[in-house]
């Protein structure tokens, strides 16, 4: 079953633009993780966030933790066309659980 | 630093027959996990290894299973192929810290199934 959800499910940016996104989960957590996928290949860890974190940051990456409201968000600043990919916010108790995801297409 | 390796990067297989795929996990971590993306049905935990033992399973039938070897790589089995197991493949490895939901995963490139 699918603990997060992201939004929104696509996103279309110009090159130099940041991109938003967000992730709502179900049960309480470690910690959540996101993950970059490009063109259907292996998952690329980005960050990982533990619970009573409520900001992380790592080079134009920032996310969010608000454990209150069960929500994440990604931010990636000054986006590039290698930033095209998908997105995954997982939760992680043993195993990861994995939102549908968010694509993200930045345009040149 | 090697990173996680998967193999073959493709298989093709038709119904009935059974697929081997091997994950070779980053040097010095002991935790293997197995996960499918298929599409529309997004990323699905399979299996855990650990020190050589099964820790636990996702909700798929028996006809998935699997291995850890004494150099912690690992093989999933799919046995009697269905038309629904075309998917990409995803392994993990992480160090296990004996604490559940603390262990970065990472994943190899994975290997893409498809049954005809």
């Amino acid at each position: 079953s699918q603990q997060g959800e992201e939004d929104p499910q696509a996103l279309s940016i110009q090159e130099g633009e940041n991109a938003t996104m967000n992730c709502s989960y179900k049960t309480s957590i470690n910690n959540l993780q996101w993950y970059r996928q490009n063109s259907g290949r292996g998952l690329v860890h980005l960050i990982l966030i533990r619970s009573n974190e409520r900001e992380k940051h790592s080079g134009r990456l920032r996310v969010t933790l608000d454990t209150s409201k069960k929500s994440s968000s990604l931010l990636i600043t000054a986006s590039r066309a290698a930033d095209t990919a998908s997105y995954f916010c997982a939760t992680h108790d043993y195993k990861l659980s994995f939102g549908a995801g968010t694509t993200v297409t930045v345009r040149a | 630093e090697a990173g996680v390796t998967q193999s073959p990067t493709h298989l093709i297989k038709t119904r009935g027959q059974q697929a081997t795929l091997r994950c070779s996990p980053i040097s010095g971590h002991t935790s293997v996990y197995w996960y499918q993306q298929a599409l529309g049905l997004g990323l699905q935990f399979l299996l855990w290894y650990d020190e050589g033992e099964e820790r636990n399973r996702g909700n798929f039938p028996p006809r998935f299973s699997g291995r850890q070897f004494p150099n912690y790589s690992s093989e999933l089995n799919v046995n009697a192929l269905e038309l629904e197991d075309s998917a990409l493949y995803l392994c993990a490895s992480s160090e296990t810290s004996g604490r559940a939901g603390t262990d970065t995963q990472y994943f190899g490139p994975g290997t893409r199934l498809t049954v005809l």
